[in-house]
Parts: C-alpha cells; structure tokens; sequence
C-alpha cells in the first residue's frame, strides 16, 4: 500500500532563511508526486509535481522539489522564505495507474517568522 | 465562475437534521471527489466519481450519502451525523483516469460543524 510521511507537522523559518519541507513515500510501482499548499481557510493549491523526466521539478512561487529514488523522497525546499509562504503543506502521492486517487501525508505547517 | 466551488462554505447542524453539501467545476473534468480534512489527520478520501459513476466507496459510513447527476456536480448528502463527522469537506475534480497526470484542483471547502 501506498503512504507518505511529512517529517515535522511544524517548521518554523524566519524571513530569507531556507524553507525544506521533507517528505517520503512508499509505493510498490513508480510514483506520481505532488506538493499542496493551503492558505488559511482555503482549499488545496498545487504548487508543483513529479511524474517523469527531470527529478528536479520547479513550482510556483520559487518552490521546488526533487524526486530521489534511492531515498524515497520529495523534498520541498525554497531558498529564501516570504512571509506569504506561511501555510500548511501536503505532500501527495498517486500510483500511476490509478491516476487521480491521491494519498496525501498528514501536512507540515510553516511558520514564517519575521 | 473559475474553478471548483463549494457551497455552503459553513454549516451548522444538528445531529438528527439532513443537509446536503453541493460541489460544482467548471474546467470540463469528468471526475470528482469528496475529501475529509480533520484537524492533526491527513485528508481522507471519502468518494470517488468518473464519468458520473461511482467508482470508489472508501468505507465511509452510510449516513454520507454522495450523488453525482452529471460530471459537473457532486453533492454530499448528510444524515444523523455524530460530532466526530465534524470537519472540512473538500470537493476535487480531476482529468480523470485517461489523464496521467494525476493533479486534483480544489474547491475551497465546507466547514462542517454538527452539533
């Protein structure tokens, strides 16, 4: 069975720092990859995915993620943190032959300090 | 009228009342889904339509009741709700399964309060 764990339900950056928002997967066949951000009182905004190609995906907003293989991970990073950021992110993964049925981890918050 | 949207965006009910929750898209997607985001849990998918068709029933208990009556709405029908069913109901839509790429495009959500 699929799932994903988001390290940290919390992380707290201050303004300009690195924002990485880790996350793993497990999936017995080759994964589709997503990243979520909710701003309050909202609903969920995709901010970039993975499905081939290059492991280095770049989203909106200056975010961007990699796909490593041998670690079964999707790391959200962003170099430089704006206040705006702060939301709660999740990390989705969607088997590729069941396209559309998403397994979501339990999300990250980010607190931007400033 | 942009995207996926959800009305009410807020209900209060009381556990013996009925209500319904509607969803409607407007990008042209033939499947649609209902999802439960409760605080410090992950989102839980509740129901799956493609083409109108129900296709995934992921064991959510029979007082939700969904209906799809054409591939632009989706409704969730509520009955004897208990306080624990309490939470945001997030409607989703998607290419559907001949599309490959998986992504789900949002509506803003109902915030369920049952009393």
């Amino acid at each position: 069975a699929q799932s994903v764990t988001q390290l940290g339900s919390h992380v707290s950056v201050s303004e300009g720092a690195l924002v990485l928002l880790r996350c793993n997967y497990s999936s017995s066949v080759p994964p589709y990859l997503f990243w979520y951000v909710q701003y309050p009182n909202q609903g969920l905004q995709l901010l970039l995915k993975y499905t081939t190609g290059a492991t280095l995906v770049k989203g909106i907003n200056g975010f961007e993620a990699e796909f490593k293989k041998s670690e079964t991970s999707f790391h959200l990073t962003k170099p430089s943190a704006h206040m705006s950021d702060a939301a709660e992110y999740f990390c989705a993964v969607s088997e590729r032959r069941n396209t559309g049925k998403l397994i979501f981890g339990q999300g990250t918050t980010l607190q931007v300090k400033p | 009228e942009t995207g996926v949207t959800q009305t009410p965006r807020h209900l209060v009910m009381g556990m013996t009342n009925k209500k319904s929750l509607k969803c409607e898209q407007h990008l042209g997607h033939n499947a649609m889904y209902w999802y439960k985001q409760s605080a410090k849990k992950p989102l839980e998918l509740m129901f799956v339509y493609s083409l109108e068709e129900r296709v995934e029933n992921n064991s959510v208990p029979s007082r939700f009741s969904p209906e799809c009556p054409n591939s632009s709405h989706l409704f969730l029908h509520l009955h004897t709700l208990q306080p624990e069913d309490s939470a945001l109901y997030l409607c989703a839509s998607s290419q559907g399964p001949t599309r490959v790429t998986g992504e789900l495009f949002f509506g803003e959500g109902s915030r369920l309060t049952v009393l």
